[in-house]
């Protein structure tokens, strides 16, 4: 069974700041990767995912993840913060075949300081 | 928004009682997954219908079942509520039952079991 761990709980940073999140999972086949966010009071919403093809994606708003094969890796980055990326983010990994069962991890909680 | 929609948004019941809750998936979708999200987790598969067949299952115990109808709307029921059901309750829905495909999430239904 795959897993995904976040290890950073709760990320405070400042406007402008670069931001990386870590995410990593666990499972021996190949996998499709995903960023989901949950804005205060709102719903999931997807960020990006990863398929196949160029290890490096773009998302909405401004934000990017590396797939790391050799390191079961799919961090996110954004260069510069805003206030309203303040959220909750999620990392999620479904096996490349069979149902489509979203694997999650804990979460990162990251609150922006205007 | 992504079309999704879950109801009631909040409602209480006593241990030992039963719910029902109810998503409507995004048109033209005929997939809908639930996930529960216990208070500061990531959200866990429950189960996922696919053409109003169950397309897989998580570990959790059969007093949580589903339904899926011909128009691809969804319920989840659970019996004998226990309090660690206090959660709130994810439904997602996407075209097609397979790992690359996007799951859209709607608002939730957030249970409070006393």
């Amino acid at each position: 069974a795959q897993s995904v761990s976040q290890h950073n709980h709760h990320v405070i940073l400042s406007e402008a700041a670069s931001l990386e999140l870590g995410c990593n999972y666990s499972y021996g086949g190949t996998v499709n990767l995903f960023w989901y966010v949950q804005y205060p009071g709102q719903h999931l919403q997807l960020l990006l995912k990863y398929f196949s093809g160029d290890p490096l994606v773009k998302g909405i708003k401004g934000f990017e993840a590396e797939f790391i094969k050799s390191k079961f890796s799919f961090n996110l980055r954004k260069p510069s913060v805003q206030w309203s990326d303040t959220a909750e983010y999620f990392c999620a990994v479904t096996p490349n075949f069979g149902n489509e069962k979203l694997t999650f991890g804990t979460g990162t909680r990251l609150t922006i300081i205007p | 928004e992504t079309g999704v929609t879950q109801s009631p948004t909040h409602l209480i019941k006593t241990r030992g009682q039963q719910v029902t809750l109810r998503c409507s998936s995004q048109s033209g979708h005929n997939t809908v997954s639930w996930y529960q999200q216990a208070l500061g987790q990531g959200p866990q598969f429950i189960f996922q219908y696919y053409r109003e067949e169950e397309n897989g299952r998580g570990n959790f115990p059969p007093r949580f079942s589903g339904l899926q109808f011909p128009n691809y709307s969804s319920e989840l029921n659970v019996n004998a509520l226990e309090l660690d059901d206090s959660a709130l309750y994810l439904c997602a829905s996407s075209f097609g039952g397979g790992g690359t495909d996007t799951q859209f999430f709607g608002p939730g239904n957030r249970l409070t079991v006393i």
